[in-house]
């Protein structure tokens, strides 16, 4: 059974930065696409990044442009989410999850609170 | 970068038939066939239930059924049963290889 762990969250300062990660066993990450998707509390998905399977190719949703980075180590299994300059609406739980077309398996999430 | 759009709630009584829509435009529901739908059960991560408009992953129900007409897309859920009382999201790949959300529906099973 394909499992995805996040970690890499807790609480920052607005302005801050904070670094993601999920690590990905019973499969080969370098055969998959990987994307990061978001929930703020108590409202609905919201895709944030994703990166090809050589991480020659990497997307993000408008909102983290130039503040979020998406990169991976395939030897370590380990997909990251560097993020810089938070705010208080990047407040969600982040989750990873495999592959491009269709989101196959994801995490369970881990949760980022921007505030003061 | 725009939101699908999903009803925000749908009812079905146990046995009843429930279908969910997804509006969006011809730059992503309209012009690929790779919609998705996921279950959200509270506290739990997303879980995949329908796949490029209207495939199941293995072992999801054919209770779920998928499908697609222009740019709106539609999770029908037939024999509704208590476990299916959960929040359901549609998603579709978009232009610029974005991946576009629904906001979302909680289903209820009165």
């Amino acid at each position: 059974e394909v499992q995805l762990v996040e970690s890499g969250g807790g609480l920052v300062q607005p302005g801050g930065s904070l670094r993601l990660s999920c690590v990905v066993s019973e499969i080969t990450l370098s055969n998959y696409w990987m994307n990061w998707v978001r929930q703020a509390p108590g409202k609905g998905l919201e895709w944030v990044a994703n990166i090809k399977q050589d991480g020659s190719e990497k997307y993000y949703v408008d909102s983290v442009k130039g503040r979020f980075t998406i990169s991976r180590d395939n030897a370590k299994n380990s997909l990251y989410l560097q993020m810089n300059s938070l705010r208080a609406e990047d407040t969600a739980v982040y989750y990873c999850a495999r592959n491009r077309l269709s989101l196959d398996d994801w995490g369970q999430g881990t949760l980022v609170t921007v505030s003061s | 970068q725009s939101a699908l759009t999903q009803p925000p709630s749908a009812s079905g009584s146990p046995g009843q038939s429930v279908t969910i829509s997804c509006t969006g435009t011809s730059s992503d529901v309209g012009d690929y066939n790779y919609v998705s739908w996921y279950q959200q059960h509270p506290g739990k991560a997303p879980k995949l239930m329908i796949y490029e408009v209207s495939k199941r992953p293995s072992g999801v129900p054919d209770r779920f059924s998928g499908s697609k007409s222009g740019n709106t897309a539609s999770l029908t859920v037939s024999g509704l049963q208590a476990e299916d009382e959960a929040d359901y999201y549609c998603s579709s790949y978009a232009a610029r290889n974005n991946v576009a959300f629904g906001g979302g529906t909680k289903l209820t099973v009165l």
